[in-house]
């Protein structure tokens, strides 16, 4: 249980271009749903925290212009980044939380996507 | 604030030798703390988790993490490492409140030798 896709796995793009990554929550609802950015050989950076109905909250320093969140159900969410450029190349991973998880605290997480500008 | 501090980025063990994989949290509240695994290009997968319930916790694959209040340590063991346990492993601490969001270590590198 609690499985997380994400698709496309891997992605290439030109310069300018914009390019959406969706992450579907398979076997549970996912009130919500989290983007993270990964840079090589780094952790985790949270970038968005996304419910599902409303308006992502976004961290600090990161473009809610340029990354576009849109959680439009309960077990899919989207990442548009546009006008991409090669500086936005990274592994993109998202995560859910589980409807109804009792302390609300576990994330379960998708298998991420590589974003490769050029 | 809470804080996780995983204090080894790089450990090798050989296959077969107990796996220790060392972990400090810091957070004003009780915390529940995570442990996730990543393989190369692969996402998170959730190994175990504390939630103030028992202090020692079992996960997947053989692993488990104790809980000490006391020393605000959370370290991952495992009697014997496999050669499919080399990856990179992650801290994770969850503190109640506005924010709600996890805070990750910057991670344990795992090499397994034969």
């Amino acid at each position: 249980g609690a499985v997380v896709s994400q698709h496309p796995s891997w992605v290439i793009c030109k310069s300018g271009t914009s390019v959406k990554i969706e992450c579907r929550s398979l076997d549970f609802q996912a009130t919500t749903m989290f983007w993270y950015r990964q840079f090589p050989k780094q952790s985790l950076m949270l970038m968005a925290t996304s419910n599902e109905g409303s308006k992502a909250t976004y961290e600090q320093g990161v473009e809610k212009d340029k990354f576009l969140i849109n959680h439009a159900s309960l077990t899919l969410s989207t990442l548009t980044v546009t006008s991409a450029h090669p500086e936005d190349s990274s592994f993109y991973i998202c995560s859910a939380r589980e409807r109804g998880d009792p302390r609300g605290n576990t994330q379960y997480f998708g298998p991420g996507t590589r974003l490769t500008v050029l | 604030a809470q804080s996780v501090t995983q204090l080894d980025s790089h450990v090798s063990v050989s296959e077969g030798t107990p796996v220790l994989l060392r972990c400090n949290y810091s957070s004003s509240y009780s915390p529940s703390l995570f442990w996730y695994v990543q393989h190369p290009n692969k996402g998170l997968q959730l190994l175990l988790k504390y939630t103030s319930a028992a202090t020692l916790v079992k996960g997947i694959n053989g692993f488990e993490a104790e809980f000490k209040k006391s020393e605000t340590s959370f370290h991952l063991t495992k009697p014997s490492a496999h050669m499919s346990d080399a990856a990179e492993y992650f801290c994770v601490v969850y503190v109640t409140g506005t924010a709600s969001k996890l805070t990750f270590g910057t991670g344990t590198r795992l090499q397994v030798t034969l």
